[in-house]
């Protein structure tokens, strides 16, 4: 089945920086990739998306960039504040039996220092 | 709009007992997803619902663990004979009908198995 691998496991950043997340997925078929983000405490909450036939999406600070050919998705937040500290998470939709299910990475831990 | 709705947000058990979870998804979406989240395992997909009937149950340990929904407004997570290594935060989430369609999360039930 579909697994889906995350770097880096945790990132300490400045105010400021900019940082990159990774994510690899194994399934081909996969055809939707939402990015979830969970503050200490608090839900998890849907942050940014791309379909397989999109190869970039930006929202505000973050960029989304995913190349199918390499099953690869690398998330980018620009100007960092201490409110994106948080766990990120990845995830692939679909996948070959064209299911509803979602398998998430293993989520980076990021924290931003004021 | 309360959103997804989980209840008890805390539950202790004694090892050998029983426990069951609630979550009640939100009004108009038809897919209704289990999940585990633990700190070494990360968030482990366990079961999910379209339209109320049972598609993919591929992640639920088959013994103890069993997870209905009786009405579209809400599915339980039933864990039989509960064991210390069943101790995590339970997620539910639901979505609308869709390949592209992002998950709204409760805020979780976190199970103490003593």
């Amino acid at each position: 089945g579909e697994q889906v691998e995350q770097l880096p496991s945790s990132l300490i950043v400045q105010e400021g920086a900019s940082v990159l997340i990774n994510c690899s997925y194994t399934d081909s078929a996969s055809v939707y990739f939402p990015w979830y983000k969970q503050e200490p405490g608090k839900r998890l909450q849907f942050i940014i998306d791309i379909r397989s036939n999109m190869e970039r999406k930006q929202n505000q600070r973050l960029t989304l960039l995913f190349d199918k050919k390499t099953k690869h998705l690398s998330l980018h937040i620009t100007a960092t504040q201490p409110g994106d500290s948080a766990i990120y998470f990845c995830s692939a939709r679909g996948g070959s039996s064209n299911t509803d299910k979602v398998v998430f990475g293993t989520g980076t831990r990021l924290q931003v220092s004021p | 709009n309360a959103g997804v709705i989980q209840t008890p947000r805390h539950k202790v058990t004694g090892k050998g007992q029983e426990a069951t979870l609630w979550c009640e998804p939100i009004s108009g979406h038809s897919a209704v997803f289990w999940y585990r989240q633990t700190i070494v395992q990360g968030l482990e997909f366990l079961t999910y619902f379209r339209n109320q009937a049972p598609i993919d149950d591929s992640g639920m340990p088959k013994e103890r663990f069993s997870a209905q929904m009786p009405n579209q407004s809400h599915s339980t997570l039933k864990i039989q004979s509960t064991q210390p290594q069943d101790s995590a935060v339970y997620l539910c989430a639901s979505s609308i009908l869709g390949p592209y369609a992002e998950q709204f999360f409760g805020p979780g039930t976190r199970l103490t198995v003593l």
